[in-house]
């Protein structure tokens, strides 16, 4: 069965330093990976979505993440944080019509 | 372009009251429809999903049931609602290849 484990529930950074959001995936085979996030009272938005092409994902709003097999991570990073980013993060795994979610990591950013 | 509605945006209902959530999607067909649910301060927790009109499969055992009438609706209903079915609900929509889930905005349920 496949499964996503994100490591941190909080993680909080000053507004010009890099984020890190951590995520392992659990599979018998290569995934297809997303990173989604969420703003208060609003639904779900891709960042950026891995399906075993390139292994450095770039997505929007300067975010990226890298595909490791040999670490099974799915790992968020962001050069700079703005005061934009604080929201809710969710690594998301998918296994034909079934998605695995995460259980969310909430980022602030410190002004 | 694929667009999804989700309505009412907020709701509060009486325990004991019936409840209607709808969904619909546009710019596609034989979509696979999702309906999640969000308590808070937690995860995403699988309500119903289906892949086609009037199939419907429920993850989760409760008072709510879920319904296609037409390929692009579909619609989350009570007859009955508890207190412990507050919550955010969120509609998706997927290709059913290894693509995405997209989003609907989300609908708010406070049960009183």
């Amino acid at each position: 069965a496949q499964s996503v484990t994100q490591l941190d529930s909080h993680v909080s950074v000053s507004e010009g330093t890099p984020v890190l959001l951590r995520c392992n995936y659990s599979s018998s085979y290569s995934p297809s990976l997303f990173w989604y996030v969420q703003h208060p009272n609003k639904g779900l938005q891709l960042l950026l979505k891995y399906t075993s092409a390139a292994t450095l994902v770039k997505g929007i709003n300067g975010f990226e993440a890298e595909f490791k097999k040999s670490e099974t991570s799915f790992h968020l990073t962001k050069p700079s944080a703005h005061m934009s980013d604080a929201a809710e993060y969710f690594c998301v795994g998918v296994t034909g019509n079934q998605f695995y979610f995460g259980t969310g990591t909430s980022l602030t950013v410190i002004p | 372009s694929q667009t999804i509605h989700q309505w009412p945006a907020t709701l509060v209902q009486p325990v004991g009251s019936p409840l209607s959530l709808e969904c619909t999607v546009e710019g596609t067909s034989n979509p696979n429809l999702y309906w999640y649910r969000q308590a808070a301060g937690r995860g995403l927790q699988l309500l119903f999903y289906s892949v086609g009109i009037g199939q419907i499969s429920s993850e989760v055992p409760q008072n709510l049931s879920a319904s296609r009438p037409q390929d692009r609706q579909f619609i989350l209903s009570s007859k009955k609602l508890l207190l412990s079915d507050s919550g955010f609900y969120l509609c998706a929509w997927h290709r059913g290849d290894a693509g995405e889930l997209f989003f609907g905005e989300g609908s708010r349920l406070t049960v009183l």
